[in-house]
């Protein structure tokens, strides 16, 4: 149980147009939802954390606009990047909590395989 | 702020070999602590985690002791497989509700047949 899923697994796009990542959990209501980034051979760095219903809360020195989330049900959120730029390039992973939907590790994160974006 | 900090790598040893990754942590309260693996192009998998002083998480050989007194969460497993080749992460959680959780750096393990 607990499976994550995002799609795709990879995505190549050209510089100025936008993507959108999809991570969803698959056998469980994830009340929250986080957005992290990798860089090569670095560790993740949170980007924003979002709450079923409610605007996410962005970490500091992520542009909103830029990294637009919904999390529109319990499982489902995406991530679009918009106008995307080659620096934009990275491994996106979300992960996702049952939270206040219960179970015994309600608040333990799931993480998803990562979305691989290329900007060209 | 909360942080971790862990052995930087990479860290190569023989088949067999007894492994220690260093993990010590900076937290106000009373943090979750985890270790999570990346196998070669794949996502984070938890590996195991404790949840307060002296708990010690185990899974798959590899075992960790939530120290208090040393602020520290060290990796080991007594003898290490080639399929055991991944990246390892040290994190912590602060509290049991959904909040963030902080990553070390990230060590990466390479075994030698």
């Amino acid at each position: 149980g607990a499976v994550v899923s995002q799609h795709p697994s990879r995505v190549i796009c050209k510089s100025g147009t936008s993507v959108k990542i999809e991570c969803r959990s698959l056998d469980f209501q994830a009340t929250t939802m986080f957005w992290y980034r990798q860089f090569p051979k670095q560790s993740l760095m949170l980007m924003a954390t979002s709450n079923e219903g409610s605007k996410a809360t962005y970490e500091q020195g992520v542009e909103k606009d830029k990294f637009l989330i919904n999390h529109a049900s319990l499982t489902l959120s995406t991530l679009t990047v918009t106008s995307a730029h080659p620096e934009d390039s990275s491994f996106y992973i979300c992960s996702a909590s049952p939270g206040l939907s219960g179970g015994p590790s309600s608040y333990e994160q799931y993480f998803g395989p990562g979305t691989r974006l290329t900007v060209t | 702020g909360d942080s971790v900090t862990q052995m930087e790598g990479p860290v190569t040893l023989s088949e067999e070999a007894f492994l220690t990754i260093n993990c010590t942590y900076t937290a106000t309260g009373y943090p979750s602590l985890f270790w999570y693996v990346q196998y070669p192009g794949e996502g984070l998998q938890l590996l195991l985690k404790a949840t307060k002083a002296d708990d010690k998480g185990s899974n798959k050989g590899f075992e960790a002791t939530y120290r208090k007194e040393t602020t520290s969460f060290h990796l080991e497993k007594g003898s290490v497989q080639v399929s055991d080749s991944a990246v390892y992460f040290c994190a912590l959680s602060a509290s049991s509700s959904a909040s963030k959780i902080i990553f070390g750096s990230g060590t990466r393990l390479s075994i030698r047949p």
